[in-house]
């Protein structure tokens, strides 16, 4: 079993939905990060948390300590949002990231 | 300051031989991550430096691969007799003290085609 898991792995969707990706992990955190990978291997971080929820803009990210869960949710998705999406959770001690093996998002206009 | 630089972008090169990257940090942060990502994959972790010292290594790196950060600042991780399987995207990245409140810094990668 993968320490860190998301789904789905593929989402298509119309320009305007609103998006959720989900993250489990099995192992005890500090911290989770989620990232955004474009094609050409850029990656950028975009919230790091380590309860309750955050907010930028139209990306919104939660995480459970107690359940192991993180979601990810953009509303009013647009098609510059295509890209992977990846959960990287961070242990205790060591500040290593552990990756999922990313949600690869497109958005159709 | 830009960023996280890697250098270079892309490299080619044939089995057998030995290739050096180079990852220049946010100046500020002392912390300096490798990571490996295969094609499909999620990065996976290689090792990490706080300041000069390099205070983890994972499994994957084997012998023939080495890093270095000998002033705390730049980076490099050499592959020593390259094989097909090293081809990968690798991505350094850097935080700063108080790393579980701020967040990481990614590099652009460097992409090794070993043919």
């Amino acid at each position: 079993k993968n320490e860190v898991e998301q789904s789905p792995q593929n989402l298509t969707a119309q320009e305007g939905e609103f998006i959720t990706i989900n993250c489990s992990y099995s192992v005890g955190i500090s911290a989770l990060h989620w990232l955004q990978q474009h094609p050409g291997g850029g990656i950028v971080s975009l919230f790091m948390l380590s309860s309750g929820k955050k907010k930028h803009g139209r990306l919104i990210a939660t995480i459970n300590i107690q359940e192991k869960h993180s979601s990810l949710h953009i509303t009013a998705s647009h098609p510059r949002d295509s890209a992977v999406y990846i959960c990287a959770p961070r242990g205790f001690g060591n500040e290593k990231l552990t990756f999922g093996t990313g949600t690869r998002l497109t958005i159709i206009p | 300051d830009t960023g996280v630089s890697q250098d270079p972008r892309h490299k080619i090169t044939k089995r057998g031989q030995n290739v050096t990257f180079r990852c220049d940090p946010i100046s500020e942060h002392n912390r300096l991550y490798w990571y490996r990502q295969t094609l499909g994959q999620g990065p996976e972790f290689l090792t990490y430096f706080q300041n000069e010292a390099q205070l983890e290594k994972s499994r994957l790196l084997s012998d023939r691969f080495s890093a270095e950060r000998p002033k705390g600042s730049f980076s490099t991780l050499e592959i020593q007799r390259t094989e097909q399987g090293d081809s990968a995207m690798y991505l350094c990245a850097s935080s700063r003290p108080g790393g579980f409140i701020d967040g990481y810094t990614f590099g652009s990668g460097t992409r090794l085609t070993v043919v």
